[in-house]
């Protein structure tokens, strides 16, 4: 079935040992998302790709960062995380807004930092 | 962009219908109601959405208000496996989608 897959789904790095989260998507979407989700809050966006295009929230810390090699793979690298940095990291993907469609999720990475 | 504004938490006898609000008073002309649910530990869980039709699929049934104001999600049949957080999001004109604090729903046998 198509989906979004996110690898691993449970990631423990040490304090401020950089670490990187993973999602493919066989949708072919062409906007893909991260979202942060602390411990009963919800998804807090972090930014997305449209296409190659870059968008970063205003307040996303610039220890996150992002890459899209490719329209399946997308990749959020977490530079030097710090305790407030464990979460559980969703990736989505959609169509462009145009199409007024849903977005997809993955089921998450849950980032442990010791 | 528009902001959404639900109940932090409800709960639903088995088996009745269960009817989640949301205010979005401050929605545009061409904006989109979409509403999910996450289920603990899991991805957020597509539902329905909506522009302002009423609509209905295999899920649940979105109705929403003539002004667009406000939306309802309405699930006939509540069962213990709908017990979840329900989040209401109106798309942002570009492609953002920006969660509110959702609603906890708590499905009582």
């Amino acid at each position: 079935d198509a989906m979004v897959i996110q690898n691993p789904r449970y990631q423990v790095t040490q304090f401020g040992k950089p670490v990187t989260l993973s999602c493919s998507q066989t949708l072919n979407h062409n906007v893909m998302y991260w979202y942060q989700q602390k411990s009963s809050q919800a998804p807090k966006l972090l930014f997305h790709y449209y296409d190659k295009d870059f968008n970063n929230e205003a307040d996303t810390p610039d220890n996150f960062q992002s890459r899209r090699p490719n329209t399946s793979f997308c990749f959020l690298d977490i530079r030097s995380p710090g305790l407030g940095d464990a979460a559980m990291y969703l990736c989505a993907t959609s169509r462009d807004a145009g199409s007024h469609q849903p977005q997809h999720f993955g089921d998450g990475t849950r980032l442990s930092i010791l | 962009d528009a902001k959404t504004t639900q109940p932090p938490s409800m709960d639903c006898a088995e088996g009745r219908a269960a009817n989640l609000p949301c205010n979005h008073s401050t929605i545009s002309g061409n904006e989109y109601v979409y509403w999910y649910r996450q289920i603990h530990s899991q991805g957020p869980q597509y539902i329905i959405h909506g522009l302002k039709n009423n609509e209905t699929n295999e899920m649940a049934s979105l109705i929403i208000t003539e002004d667009r104001k406000s939306s309802t999600l309405i699930l006939p049949h509540a069962t213990l496996r709908d017990t979840a957080v329900y989040y209401c999001i109106v798309r942002h004109t570009g492609n953002q989608f920006y969660f509110g604090t959702g609603t906890s729903l708590t499905v009582i046998p």
